[in-house]
Parts: C-alpha cells; sequence; structure tokens
C-alpha cells in the first residue's frame, strides 16, 4: 500500500535559518504530493502541491519538488519566520491530483522558531 | 466565505455510548471525506462521498463505525458502541472536485472525541 515517511519531529530552529523537511513515499502508481500546514488552533491547510515528476510547489517561501527517481519531495524555506511555527505534514494522492481519493498523510513534523 | 465546520467541537463519551459527528462541508462541494487522526500521528483516511453516495468505506476501522450525507451536503459519522481507542480527531474535508479531476480538499477544524 501507500505509504508517507517524514522526519520526527520536534525541529527547532532559529529565525532566518534555513529550512529542510524530508519526505519519501512509497506508492503503486504515479502520486500527486502534498504539503500540508496546521497552526497551532486551527485546521490543517495546503500549504503547496506537485502533480507529477519534476514539477514544483511553492508558497509563502516554501518549495518542494517532486523527484521520482529518489521518491522523496523535502520541503524547503530559505529564511523562516516564527510565524512558520507548526506542524507540517507531507501526503501524496494515488489518483488524479488528490481532488476526489482520500490523502495518505505522513506522522507530522513539529516546527519550532525561536526568535 | 464560509469554510468546512464540524459539530461539536469536543466530545467526552463513555465506554459502549453511541456517539453521532457532523460535518458541514462548503457550499456546492461534491466530494465529501472524513479523516480520523490519533494523537501524534498524521490523519488516516475513512470514507468518501461523492455527492450522496458512498465511494468509499474502506478506512472504515469496524463495523461500528457508520457514514452518511443523504442530501449530498451535510454528512454525519456515527460511532455505536464507542472504545477508548476510537478517542481521536476526527477531520472532515471537502472538495469541489468529482472523483477524476483535480482539486484541493479543504479541511475541518475536526471534533475531538475522548473516550472514558
Amino acid at each position: 500500500g501507500n505509504s508517507v515517511t517524514q522526519m520526527e519531529g520536534p525541529v527547532t530552529l532559529s529565525e532566518e535559518a534555513f529550512l529542510t523537511i524530508n519526505c519519501t513515499y512509497t506508492a503503486t502508481g504515479y502520486p500527486s504530493l502534498f504539503w500540508y500546514v496546521q497552526y497551532p488552533g486551527e485546521g490543517l491547510q495546503l500549504l503547496l502541491k506537485a502533480t507529477k515528476a519534476d514539477d514544483k510547489g511553492s508558497n509563502k517561501g516554501f518549495e518542494a519538488t517532486y523527484r521520482k527517481e529518489t521518491t522523496s519531495f523535502h520541503l524547503e524555506k530559505g529564511s523562516v519566520q516564527v510565524s512558520d511555527s507548526a506542524v507540517y505534514f507531507c501526503a501524496l494522492s494515488e489518483k488524479s491530483g488528490g481532488g476526489a481519493d482520500g490523502l495518505t498523510f505522513g506522522k507530522g513534523t513539529h516546527l519550532i522558531i525561536q526568535p | 466565505g464560509a469554510g468546512v465546520s464540524q459539530s461539536p467541537r469536543y466530545k467526552v463519551a463513555k465506554r459502549g455510548q453511541d456517539v453521532a459527528l457532523r460535518c458541514d462541508p462548503i457550499s456546492g462541494h461534491v466530494s465529501l471525506f472524513w479523516y480520523q487522526q490519533a494523537l501524534g500521528q498524521g490523519p488516516e483516511f475513512l470514507t468518501y462521498f461523492q455527492n450522496e453516495a458512498q465511494l468509499d468505506k474502506s478506512g472504515l476501522p469496524s463495523d461500528r463505525f457508520f457514514a452518511e450525507r443523504p442530501e449530498g451536503s451535510v454528512s454525519t459519522l456515527k460511532i455505536q458502541r464507542t472504545q477508548q481507542e476510537d478517542s481521536a480527531v476526527y477531520l472532515c474535508a471537502s472538495s469541489s472536485s468529482g472523483a477524476r479531476t483535480m482539486g484541493t480538499q479543504y479541511f475541518g477544524p475536526g471534533t475531538r472525541l475522548l473516550v472514558l
């Protein structure tokens, strides 16, 4: 079956540091890949997505590139802010773009940014 | 605009009690999903509706779990004879897309269920 593995947290960084959160996946076909973010006290929000190999998703300074050869979708940001503190979930959808298919999530990575 | 809403936000149940969790999706959204999120884990897929049709219920953990969406809008997840292992956050998500098109799932705030 499908699975997503992401680095365990918490990850603690200083403001303006470079961020990488690793994510690798296992899928039988050609999945779409997603990063969701959950800010304290809020619901899950889509951060970015990529639907085919070599696509780069980007939003709010975050980027992730769909690497089929390494089955990875690592999340990066060049300079983090305190407001980026949240739990980040990597997820995949096996079929057409994740619109109407159940998502498979990783366990989440808690990111803490210190001023 | 209005997002996905869920009620109640918190529910405490005694073991063996039946509970009903409600989801109001974004108006006009065709697809509706339920997920279960245990403490410290990612959400796990339970079931999927396209309008009123339940097209996938492969993630429901037992026959104590039942979901419905009779008019293709509001959905209810019912758990009968609750057990302590049912304690989790239950998330609802909706999408404007149907089964074979791309789209984004919008999540509600969740219902936190604690079974004593």
